[in-house]
Protein backbone atom coordinates (compact mmCIF):
# COMPACT_ATOMS: atom_id res chain seq x y z
CA UNK A 1 0.00 0.00 0.00
CA UNK A 2 1.12 3.61 0.24
CA UNK A 3 3.52 4.65 2.64
CA UNK A 4 4.58 7.83 3.90
CA UNK A 5 7.77 8.05 5.79
CA UNK A 6 7.94 10.57 8.20
CA UNK A 7 11.18 12.34 9.99
CA UNK A 8 12.46 12.78 12.79
CA UNK A 9 10.07 10.58 15.28
CA UNK A 10 11.10 12.87 17.38
CA UNK A 11 12.71 16.30 17.48
CA UNK A 12 13.90 18.77 20.72
CA UNK A 13 14.76 22.69 19.99
CA UNK A 14 15.77 25.22 21.59
CA UNK A 15 13.31 28.38 21.91
CA UNK A 16 14.85 30.52 19.11
CA UNK A 17 16.04 27.90 17.01
CA UNK A 18 14.24 26.06 14.01
CA UNK A 19 13.97 22.82 12.01
CA UNK A 20 12.04 20.98 9.44
CA UNK A 21 10.03 17.98 9.65
CA UNK A 22 9.98 15.72 6.37
CA UNK A 23 7.08 13.16 4.59
CA UNK A 24 8.69 10.96 2.28
CA UNK A 25 5.75 9.41 -0.15
CA UNK A 26 6.80 5.63 -2.06
CA UNK A 27 3.96 7.17 -4.88
CA UNK A 28 2.98 10.22 -6.34
CA UNK A 29 0.65 11.66 -4.12
CA UNK A 30 -2.00 14.39 -5.36
CA UNK A 31 -2.07 16.42 -2.18
CA UNK A 32 -0.41 16.48 1.25
CA UNK A 33 -1.92 17.77 4.83
CA UNK A 34 0.29 19.04 7.80
CA UNK A 35 -1.62 18.81 11.44
CA UNK A 36 -0.93 19.20 14.73
CA UNK A 37 -2.54 17.26 17.50
CA UNK A 38 -4.23 19.44 20.18
CA UNK A 39 -4.43 18.11 24.01
CA UNK A 40 -7.37 16.18 22.82
CA UNK A 41 -5.95 14.18 20.58
CA UNK A 42 -8.09 15.59 17.38
CA UNK A 43 -5.98 17.06 14.52
CA UNK A 44 -5.70 20.98 13.94
CA UNK A 45 -5.37 22.03 10.17
CA UNK A 46 -2.02 23.49 9.55
CA UNK A 47 -1.41 23.21 6.06
CA UNK A 48 -2.77 22.01 2.47
CA UNK A 49 -0.69 22.05 -0.29
CA UNK A 50 -1.54 20.48 -3.87
CA UNK A 51 1.66 21.91 -5.00
CA UNK A 52 4.62 24.32 -3.67
CA UNK A 53 5.06 26.21 -0.86
CA UNK A 54 3.07 27.88 1.68
CA UNK A 55 3.84 30.13 5.25
CA UNK A 56 1.74 30.75 7.94
CA UNK A 57 3.40 32.95 10.32
CA UNK A 58 6.67 31.10 12.05
CA UNK A 59 5.40 27.84 9.87
CA UNK A 60 6.52 27.33 6.28
CA UNK A 61 5.74 23.82 4.29
CA UNK A 62 6.46 22.62 1.22
CA UNK A 63 5.53 19.73 -0.88
CA UNK A 64 7.23 18.22 -4.40
CA UNK A 65 5.13 15.69 -6.04
CA UNK A 66 7.50 14.63 -8.78
CA UNK A 67 10.15 14.20 -5.60
CA UNK A 68 7.32 12.81 -3.55
CA UNK A 69 8.47 14.75 -0.44
CA UNK A 70 6.60 17.30 1.77
CA UNK A 71 8.74 19.52 4.51
CA UNK A 72 7.53 21.73 7.09
CA UNK A 73 9.76 24.17 8.45
CA UNK A 74 9.29 25.83 12.27
CA UNK A 75 11.66 28.45 12.79
CA UNK A 76 12.09 30.40 15.79
CA UNK A 77 10.51 27.75 17.79
CA UNK A 78 8.60 28.88 20.81
CA UNK A 79 7.62 26.51 24.00
CA UNK A 80 4.10 26.19 22.78
CA UNK A 81 4.91 24.61 19.73
CA UNK A 82 5.68 21.26 21.55
CA UNK A 83 3.40 18.69 20.83
CA UNK A 84 3.30 15.81 17.88
CA UNK A 85 3.21 17.03 14.11
CA UNK A 86 1.70 14.55 11.32
CA UNK A 87 1.97 14.85 7.74
CA UNK A 88 -0.77 13.22 5.49
CA UNK A 89 -0.81 12.73 1.85
CA UNK A 90 -3.97 11.94 -0.88
CA UNK A 91 -3.53 9.92 -4.14
CA UNK A 92 -6.16 11.43 -5.36
CA UNK A 93 -7.70 8.33 -6.72
CA UNK A 94 -11.34 8.50 -6.14
CA UNK A 95 -12.48 9.46 -2.97
CA UNK A 96 -9.59 11.85 -0.57
CA UNK A 97 -8.09 8.96 1.23
CA UNK A 98 -5.65 10.43 3.50
CA UNK A 99 -2.25 8.15 4.18
CA UNK A 100 -0.47 9.58 7.34
CA UNK A 101 2.61 9.67 8.48
CA UNK A 102 3.45 8.32 12.25
CA UNK A 103 4.16 11.54 13.39
CA UNK A 104 6.89 13.50 14.44
CA UNK A 105 7.32 14.77 18.94
CA UNK A 106 8.10 18.41 18.79
CA UNK A 107 9.80 18.98 22.01
CA UNK A 108 10.80 22.98 22.45
CA UNK A 109 12.69 23.70 25.64
CA UNK A 110 13.86 27.27 27.59
CA UNK B 1 -18.37 28.76 9.45
CA UNK B 2 -18.88 25.11 9.89
CA UNK B 3 -18.25 23.35 12.93
CA UNK B 4 -18.25 19.42 13.54
CA UNK B 5 -19.58 17.36 16.89
CA UNK B 6 -18.84 14.46 17.93
CA UNK B 7 -20.68 12.23 20.56
CA UNK B 8 -19.77 11.29 23.16
CA UNK B 9 -16.44 12.66 24.59
CA UNK B 10 -15.53 9.36 25.35
CA UNK B 11 -17.13 6.09 26.47
CA UNK B 12 -15.81 2.95 28.53
CA UNK B 13 -17.97 -0.22 27.24
CA UNK B 14 -17.45 -3.91 27.81
CA UNK B 15 -16.82 -6.39 25.70
CA UNK B 16 -20.00 -7.87 23.34
CA UNK B 17 -21.92 -4.68 24.15
CA UNK B 18 -23.59 -2.19 21.31
CA UNK B 19 -21.76 0.91 20.28
CA UNK B 20 -23.39 3.78 18.53
CA UNK B 21 -20.93 6.78 17.95
CA UNK B 22 -22.30 10.37 16.49
CA UNK B 23 -20.93 13.04 14.18
CA UNK B 24 -21.91 16.34 13.07
CA UNK B 25 -21.38 18.97 11.06
CA UNK B 26 -23.55 22.28 11.76
CA UNK B 27 -23.24 25.08 8.38
CA UNK B 28 -22.50 22.92 5.33
CA UNK B 29 -24.94 20.94 3.62
CA UNK B 30 -24.09 17.62 1.64
CA UNK B 31 -21.00 17.29 3.16
CA UNK B 32 -18.56 14.70 2.62
CA UNK B 33 -17.80 12.90 5.95
CA UNK B 34 -15.09 10.48 6.88
CA UNK B 35 -14.80 8.11 9.73
CA UNK B 36 -11.05 7.56 11.64
CA UNK B 37 -9.68 5.14 14.01
CA UNK B 38 -6.80 5.02 16.28
CA UNK B 39 -5.42 2.53 17.94
CA UNK B 40 -3.27 3.70 21.40
CA UNK B 41 -0.24 4.38 19.50
CA UNK B 42 -1.35 3.64 16.28
CA UNK B 43 -1.27 5.37 13.07
CA UNK B 44 -4.83 7.01 11.92
CA UNK B 45 -6.64 4.91 9.98
CA UNK B 46 -10.13 5.62 7.69
CA UNK B 47 -12.63 3.50 8.26
CA UNK B 48 -15.95 4.56 6.05
CA UNK B 49 -16.78 7.92 4.35
CA UNK B 50 -19.98 9.26 2.95
CA UNK B 51 -20.61 12.08 0.55
CA UNK B 52 -24.81 11.91 0.95
CA UNK B 53 -27.41 10.59 2.47
CA UNK B 54 -27.94 7.13 2.66
CA UNK B 55 -24.54 6.09 0.93
CA UNK B 56 -21.66 4.87 3.29
CA UNK B 57 -18.12 3.33 1.51
CA UNK B 58 -16.23 1.09 3.64
CA UNK B 59 -12.27 1.56 3.77
CA UNK B 60 -11.31 -0.71 5.75
CA UNK B 61 -13.36 -3.54 8.11
CA UNK B 62 -13.08 -3.60 11.86
CA UNK B 63 -16.18 -4.85 12.30
CA UNK B 64 -18.16 -1.43 12.41
CA UNK B 65 -20.68 -0.42 10.46
CA UNK B 66 -21.19 3.15 9.42
CA UNK B 67 -24.57 4.94 8.43
CA UNK B 68 -26.19 8.29 6.92
CA UNK B 69 -29.30 8.96 8.33
CA UNK B 70 -29.08 12.67 8.00
CA UNK B 71 -27.78 15.39 5.28
CA UNK B 72 -25.51 16.55 8.31
CA UNK B 73 -24.93 13.35 11.04
CA UNK B 74 -22.66 10.25 10.03
CA UNK B 75 -22.82 6.92 12.92
CA UNK B 76 -20.60 4.36 13.69
CA UNK B 77 -21.65 1.54 15.42
CA UNK B 78 -21.36 -2.49 15.79
CA UNK B 79 -23.62 -4.55 17.78
CA UNK B 80 -20.46 -6.42 19.71
CA UNK B 81 -17.45 -4.46 20.46
CA UNK B 82 -14.34 -6.15 20.54
CA UNK B 83 -11.28 -5.68 22.66
CA UNK B 84 -9.62 -3.95 19.53
CA UNK B 85 -11.89 -1.53 19.22
CA UNK B 86 -10.54 0.49 21.52
CA UNK B 87 -9.17 3.63 20.43
CA UNK B 88 -9.71 7.16 19.51
CA UNK B 89 -12.89 8.16 16.32
CA UNK B 90 -12.54 11.16 14.58
CA UNK B 91 -14.62 11.74 12.38
CA UNK B 92 -13.53 14.77 9.43
CA UNK B 93 -15.49 17.24 6.96
CA UNK B 94 -13.37 17.50 3.36
CA UNK B 95 -14.06 19.83 1.51
CA UNK B 96 -10.97 19.20 -0.31
CA UNK B 97 -8.64 19.37 2.81
CA UNK B 98 -9.46 17.47 5.51
CA UNK B 99 -10.68 19.11 9.43
CA UNK B 100 -11.31 16.57 12.46
CA UNK B 101 -13.84 16.92 14.93
CA UNK B 102 -12.68 16.61 18.79
CA UNK B 103 -12.93 12.72 18.67
CA UNK B 104 -14.57 10.02 21.02
CA UNK B 105 -11.94 8.07 23.29
CA UNK B 106 -13.25 4.76 23.78
CA UNK B 107 -12.19 2.08 25.83
CA UNK B 108 -13.03 -1.75 25.75
CA UNK B 109 -13.10 -3.52 28.71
Amino acid sequence: GDQVEQSPSALSLHEGTGSALRCNFTTTMRAVQWFRKNSRGSLINLFYLASGTKENGRLKSAFDSKERYSTLHIRDAQLEDSGTYFCAAERGSGYNKLTFGKGTVLLVSP
Amino acid sequence: AQTIHQWPVAEIKAVGSPLSLGCTIKGKSSPNLYWYWQATGGTLQQLFYSITVGQVESVVQLNLSASRPKDDQFILSTEKLLLSHSGFYLCAWVPEEQYFGPGTRLTVL
